[in-house]
């Protein structure tokens, strides 16, 4: 079955500190994954696509990693601040034309002063 | 910056009525996009769009589902006979392209509540 599992399901950090998110999937075919970052009541917005390629994507203060072999990825973020404060979905395309996306539940970050 | 648009923000409707959820893609994009989230869970694909015609439908778009472009901006979700289970939220994409990695960028949803 085509699955998409974060880790940990939420993340207090205080700011300025870096944190790391996972992903694992079993989705296949595999075309691309994505990062989003959701905030409540909003449209995910995305931070990083990668294909089955590349082993690193980076945005900013975020950057993701994929390990396409063990079906892995990362998202670290650096130098948090309030503003990150968010839901971060890692989101992996059913099929090569990568129109159906398939959603991970997300990891909820909440970054404290 | 280009975005896409959703109308309402918040639609309440009763068991059974009919609900139309309206979009706005961004404008030189080709491809559209349905997806929904239901309260505390994760977002869920419905419907792709292309050229007119569906590209590709997950389960969850029965027969109670249908999209339809209508003139040239606009991308819309019909809901006919509306249950209890189909208050969410319903999120549109749409995309410059598909094949690669072409980014979906979202709508800011309409809630749909239904009592």
């Amino acid at each position: 079955k085509n699955q998409v599992e974060q880790s940990p399901q939420s993340l207090i950090i205080l700011e300025g500190k870096n944190c790391t998110l996972q992903c694992n999937y079993t989705v296949s075919p595999f075309s691309n994954l994505r990062w989003y970052k959701q905030d409540t009541g909003r449209g995910p917005v995305s931070l990083t696509i990668m294909t089955f390629s590349e082993n690193t994507k980076s945005n900013g203060r975020y950057t993701a990693t994929l390990d396409a072999d063990t079906k892995q990825s990362s998202l670290h973020i650096t130098a948090s601040q309030l503003s990150d404060s968010a839901s971060y979905i890692c989101v992996v395309s059913l099929n090569q034309a990568g129109t159906a996306l398939i959603f991970g539940k997300g990891t909820t970050l909440s970054v404290s002063s | 910056e280009p975005e896409v648009t959703q109308t309402p923000s918040h639609q309440v409707t009763q068991m059974g009525q009919e609900v139309i959820l309206r979009c706005v893609p961004i404008s030189n994009h080709l491809y559209f996009y349905w997806y929904r989230q239901i309260l505390g869970q994760k977002v869920e694909f419905l419907v792709s769009f292309y050229n007119n015609e569906i590209s590709e439908k997950s389960e969850i778009f029965d027969d109670q589902f249908s999209v339809e472009r209508p003139d040239g901006s606009n991308f819309t979700l019909k809901i006919r006979s509306t249950k209890l289970e189909d208050s969410a939220m319903y999120f549109c994409a749409s995309s410059e392209g598909v094949l690669g990695a072409y980014e979906q960028y979202f709508g800011p949803g309409t809630r749909l509540t239904v009592t």
